[in-house]
């Protein structure tokens, strides 16, 4: 019954490729997120969704575009990946209003 | 723009001892402000929540205090034990935005 839960954990694969990161919550929150998180550890959003609406895109690369197909699902896609891309992706989501975001465990990309 | 800034980056302490986590961020103009904790390869867990009309919260040993107009939040932790070494990062979310700023953390080790 994890709330907000990512697929993979981990992801490796090579520059120039095309991958997806999946993230489904089962909160029935309103928004969910996605951030990135470098190799110092430093968390910096990338994307917002509020009922399939794009809020946020924080000077992210068009490589990177998130796909909702409903509520409780925001994927991420990212298009020939970049030596760069490397870190580890977190997807979050929150209800309405000043409620608090819950994480999702995380993927750890790494681009070989 | 929003910058937040934790202090100290790393703190060891002995099992038992009280301790005290500082953030502080740049602009006090603040919906409200959330205390993570984050275990090694895994997602942020929520701890505490700060609306910006509170002055702190509690929960069971932690206890999260807010100062907008300085621009601090410290975490205070209570009779520590080995179980809360962590990285604990504090994330302020601005007025009338969705976006969270995160701090870069505060990666705590208790000795027992």
């Amino acid at each position: 019954d994890t709330a907000v839960s990512q697929t993979p954990k981990y992801l490796v694969t090579q520059m120039g490729n095309d991958k997806s990161i999946k993230c489904e919550q089962n909160l029935g929150h309103d928004t969910m997120y996605w951030y990135k998180q470098d190799s110092k550890k430093f968390l910096k959003i990338m994307f917002s969704y509020n009922n399939k609406e794009l809020i946020i895109n924080e000077t992210v690369p068009n490589r990177f575009s998130p796909k909702s197909p409903d509520k409780a699902h925001l994927n991420l896609h990212i298009n020939s990946l970049e030596l760069g891309d490397s870190a580890v992706y977190f997807c979050a989501s929150r209800e309405q209003g000043g409620a608090p975001q819950h994480f999702g465990d995380g993927t750890r990309l790494s681009i070989l | 723009k929003q910058e937040v800034t934790q202090i100290p980056a790393a703190l060891s302490v002995p099992e038992g001892e009280n301790l005290v986590l500082n953030c502080s961020f740049t602009d006090s103009a603040i919906y409200n402000l959330q205390w993570f904790r984050q275990d090694p390869g895994k997602g942020l867990t929520s701890l505490l929540l700060i609306q910006s009309s509170q002055r702190e919260q509690t929960s069971g040993r932690l206890n999260a205090s807010l100062d907008k107009s300085s621009g601090r939040s410290t975490l205070y932790i209570a009779a520590s034990q080995p179980g809360d070494s962590a990285t604990y990062l504090c994330a302020v979310r601005p007025h009338n935005n969705n976006d969270m700023r995160f701090g870069a953390g505060t990666r705590l080790t208790v000795k027992p």
